[in-house]
């Protein structure tokens, strides 16, 4: 059980234009999902929080109206990369979390390799 | 802002010997530390999540320690095997910060 999709896995795209990278949780119902980029030999590092029917809270340094993220359902939250350029190239994962709270495990999604031509 | 450190970042061991590696992170505001399994093309496993000064968690051949006065946590894997080969990742809580992790190896 507790398994969380992400699609796609991969994605190449002109620079300008919108990406938009989706998070199911496939058997059980996330209040909280969590959204982390990592740059090559880096750790993940969280972008934004989002819990069902809120918006969500973005990290220091994360621009809210360059990274959408919609979490419309307790198994769905999106991401969407606006006008995309080369910097945005990474690897992008989700988590999500049942309760949400310190204690609460993540169960995390496989990833998705953006690259902007 | 966290800190969070992880050592070795890269370790090799023989197939059958035992090993440990250590998390590293501020000890004021301490909530709970998680430890994480990746491997290669999956998706990270979660492996322990730890509240209080002196706790210690055991799931099968790994098990872990916890720290919280100093600030620091032990993953050790004893017999390792070659499926243990991952990158081993350690984040505190309340503020989610993950260590770059430990890269382990296993040698057969």
């Amino acid at each position: 059980g507790a398994v969380v999709s992400q699609h796609p896995s991969r994605v190449i795209c002109k620079s300008g234009t919108s990406v938009k990278i989706e998070c199911r949780s496939l058997d059980f119902q996330a209040t909280t999902m969590f959204w982390y980029r990592q740059f090559p030999k880096q750790s993940l590092m969280l972008m934004a929080t989002s819990n069902e029917g809120s918006k969500a809270t973005y990290e220091q340094g994360v621009e809210k109206d360059k990274f959408l993220i919609n979490h419309a359902s307790l198994t769905l939250s999106t991401l969407t990369v606006t006008s995309a350029h080369p910097e945005d190239s990474s690897f992008y994962i989700c988590s999500a979390s049942k309760q949400g709270s310190n204690t609460d495990t993540q169960y995390f999604g496989p990833g998705t390799r953006l690259t902007v031509l | 802002i966290l800190n969070v450190e992880q050592s070795p970042q890269s370790l090799h061991v023989q197939e059958g010997d035992s090993t440990n590696f250590t998390c590293s992170f501020p000890s004021s505001n301490f909530y709970a530390l998680h430890w994480y399994r990746w491997e290669t093309a999956k998706s990270p496993e979660a492996l322990f999540v730890m509240t209080l000064n002196g706790d210690e968690k055991k799931k099968g051949r790994i098990s872990a320690t916890l720290n919280t006065k100093e600030g620091y946590s032990y993953l050790y894997i004893k017999g390792s095997q070659p499926e243990d080969s991952a990158t081993y990742l350690c984040a505190p809580r309340d503020k989610i910060i993950f260590g770059k992790g430990t890269r382990l190896h296993i040698l057969p």
